[in-house]
């Protein structure tokens, strides 16, 4: 089946400006996670969706950024009143979620973001 | 503060030898660790893993050395492939929470030819 995909996969926009990436899990994995690599740095989590329960969204690094995930399907992630340290990789991952100590998160190609 | 810490940003080895990459990682929740590797313009692939339980995880010509006491872990690739180049990322996580991986800034690794 098809793996993760991710859209746009460039994006670049004004400062100030709204963006909305796309995620696309693999069908059947109920956990979603977004994570963000900024050049020169790993991997940061942002955001996770499991389920129906309510989204960890501890590694926001502000209002600004927010998500949704309709069911255990698409997500998007809204970036409100871009900045130019918004500038990143935005990756997507989906897993089949909890029942075992850990299940292997798949990641998609990603979104590059750059903000002017 | 870096959780996870990968502190060599690059290797190179000589095609056939043997690849060392280090990892040091210092909040003692982690119980799981994971190995990714990633080629430009895609999406991170998981590579190997180890729980907190074991030491040592082998496959193929990957293995995951866990030294707990240290807070360290290894991943060595024998022999080393020229396909093998590619960036390396260390991740730990506690199983106990949502999974959410906490990433090391990689490790970008060149097996010569």
């Amino acid at each position: 089946g098809a793996g993760v995909s991710q859209s746009p996969s460039n994006k670049v926009t004004e400062k100030g400006k709204d963006v909305e990436l796309r995620c696309d899990p693999i069908s059947g994995h109920t956990a979603l996670y977004w994570y963000r690599q900024r050049l020169g740095q790993g991997l940061e989590f942002l955001i996770y969706f499991q389920g129906n329960s309510a989204p960890d969204k501890s590694g926001l690094p502000s209002d600004r950024f927010s998500a949704e995930r309709t069911g255990e399907s698409v997500s998007t992630l809204t970036i409100q009143r871009t900045q130019q340290e918004d500038s990143a990789v935005y990756l997507c991952a989906s897993s089949l979620g909890k029942g075992a100590p850990y299940n292997e998160q798949f990641f998609g190609p990603g979104t590059r973001l750059t903000v002017l | 503060d870096q959780q996870v810490k990968q502190n060599s940003p690059s290797l190179s080895v000589q095609e056939g030898r043997i690849s060392i990459l280090n990892c040091d990682y210092t909040n003692s929740m982690f119980d799981y660790f994971l190995w990714y590797k990633k080629y430009p313009a895609e999406g991170p692939t998981f590579l190997i893993s180890i729980s907190s339980i074991k030491d040592k995880n082998e496959d193929g010509r990957f293995t995951v050395f866990l030294n707990k006491s240290a807070k360290h872990l290894s991943l060595h690739i024998v022999p080393s492939q020229p396909g093998d180049s590619a960036v390396y990322f260390c991740a730990a996580m506690y199983t106990g929470a949502n999974s959410k991986l906490t990433f090391g800034k990689g490790i970008t690794l060149s097996v010569r030819p």
